[in-house]
């Protein structure tokens, strides 16, 4: 079975400053895809970034950018120039491939909070 | 274009009692999901639907039931509520062509007392 850690409950950055979330997961598949969710206190979720395990090039979006560790299954989530905006609960995900379901296995979430 | 719609958004149930969390989506997705979140964790999911007429059991189905009699619409029965069952509730549904395009309800906050 999957399963995705996220080890840092809490996080705080500075606006204008550049903060790293962690996510681990563990799997014995070949094809599965990863995402980042935000859950501001509205609770809707918002996918952020999502990539595909079979590429090798980290997927960015905007400020959002990933570092993706195929071999040492990790999956860090990079903001630049941290916004007030961001400030949220953080998931990572998991989605094997191949499976009929395509179901979202999460992790348990950082909180980050970002100071004016 | 409403996406994932859910009723209600906020429910108070006593223990014992019953209710459905409604779920409907106008996408003509044919994947749909339940998940629960409790406080300060991630989703898991509760029942997923592959189409209309076909349900399974995800990680956490014990006290809930589904039915997926059309595809527009996924309702969660709760039978013989317990206060383990409060929790926040999520729908969501996506497209077999694009499975990883999840689109989430904006969720239904349940309290069991």
């Amino acid at each position: 079975a999957q399963t995705v850690t996220q080890s840092q409950p809490e996080m705080s950055v500075q606006e204008a400053e550049t903060v790293t979330l962690s996510c681990t997961y563990d799997t014995s598949e070949n094809n599965y895809y990863l995402f980042w969710y935000k859950q501001p206190p509205s609770r809707q979720m918002i996918l952020v970034i999502r990539q595909e395990a079979y590429k090798q090039q980290n997927a960015t979006e905007n400020r959002f950018s990933v570092n993706f560790q195929k071999a040492a299954k990790s999956f860090s989530l990079k903001i630049s120039d941290s916004q007030l905006g961001d400030t949220a609960m953080y998931f990572c995900a998991f989605m094997k491939l191949g499976d009929s379901s395509y179901k979202l296995i999460f992790g348990s979430g950082t909180r980050l909070l970002v100071r004016p | 274009n409403a996406g994932v719609t859910q009723t209600p958004k906020f429910h108070i149930l006593k223990i014992g009692q019953s209710m459905t969390l409604q779920c409907t989506q106008d996408m003509n997705h044919n994947y749909m999901y339940w998940y629960r979140q409790d406080p300060g964790m991630g989703l898991k999911l509760i029942y997923y639907s592959v189409g209309a007429g076909i349900t399974d059991k995800g990680e956490v189905p014990n006290g809930y039931n589904v039915s997926r009699s059309t595809t527009e619409d996924f309702p969660l029965r709760l039978e013989l509520a317990a206060p383990s069952q409060t929790s926040v509730y999520f729908c969501a549904s996506s497209y077999e062509l694009y499975p990883y395009g999840y689109t989430f309800g904006s969720g239904t906050r349940l309290t069991v007392v």
